[in-house]
């Protein structure tokens, strides 16, 4: 099993400029999430979803879109990316009812310039 | 929503020497409590977890104490090594819900 895999590993962006990170596991985990890292902040929470067609926002989800069209695959999108955004993210997954065991992939570092 | 605090920020420690790490957090209905561990440019991976159901669990040099009256949890390690050098962070999840909230970590410093 190759657990939870992210693309790209870095990134660097344009103020203004779109992308996806690509994040997939391979763990059959309904639980599927996205953190960023910002150094003094923890991983914070941007947004999940529990199955397929199923999304929420978490806890810092402006200017960005996720979608779940699969159990396997769970996209984050940058619409416009701002310097804020600047920081590394984490794809995580676990199984539904263990949610605070989470999977984490490598995670990518993104720049915006 | 839940709010987790975490202290201290960063700890140095001689090789030997016990660590202590400790968290609050402010939701009374979060439940379940791990700790996730991220050596220095890898991801975070979980080493130990406690539920509200328990007041202690312990795995070989590590152990985790919970009072949830007071609400707070920490983490001990014993015998600290150079390997244990790394950020941890605890968290928390209420139950029935699908949100980990985490603290802001811990950077671990063993000196040999």
């Amino acid at each position: 099993n190759a657990g939870v895999t992210q693309t790209p590993k870095f990134q660097v962006l344009k103020t203004g400029q779109s992308m996806t990170l690509q994040c997939a596991q391979d763990m059959n985990h309904e639980y599927m999430s996205w953190y960023r890292q910002d150094p003094g902040m923890g991983l914070r929470l941007i947004h999940y979803s529990v199955g397929a067609g199923i999304t929420d926002q978490g806890e810092v989800p402006n200017g960005y879109n996720v979608s779940r069209s699969t159990t396997e695959d769970f996209p984050l999108r940058l619409l416009s990316a701002a310097p804020s955004q600047t920081s590394v993210y984490f794809c995580a997954s676990s199984h539904r009812g263990l949610v605070e065991k989470l999977f984490f992939g490598s995670g990518t570092q993104l720049s915006v310039l | 929503g839940e709010n987790v605090e975490q202290h201290p920020s960063t700890l140095s420690v001689q090789e030997g020497d016990s660590a202590v790490i400790k968290c609050t957090y402010s939701d009374s209905a979060s439940n379940y409590f791990p700790w996730y561990k991220q050596e220095l440019g890898k991801r975070p991976q979980l080493i130990i977890d406690i539920r509200s159901n328990v007041g202690e669990k312990k795995d070989q040099r590590i152990a985790v104490t919970l009072n949830k009256t007071a609400k707070h949890f920490s983490l001990h390690i014993t015998e600290t090594q150079p390997e244990d050098s790394a950020v941890y962070f605890c968290a928390a999840r209420p139950g029935g819900y699908q949100k980990v909230t985490f603290g802001t970590g811990t950077k671990l410093q063993v000196i040999p």
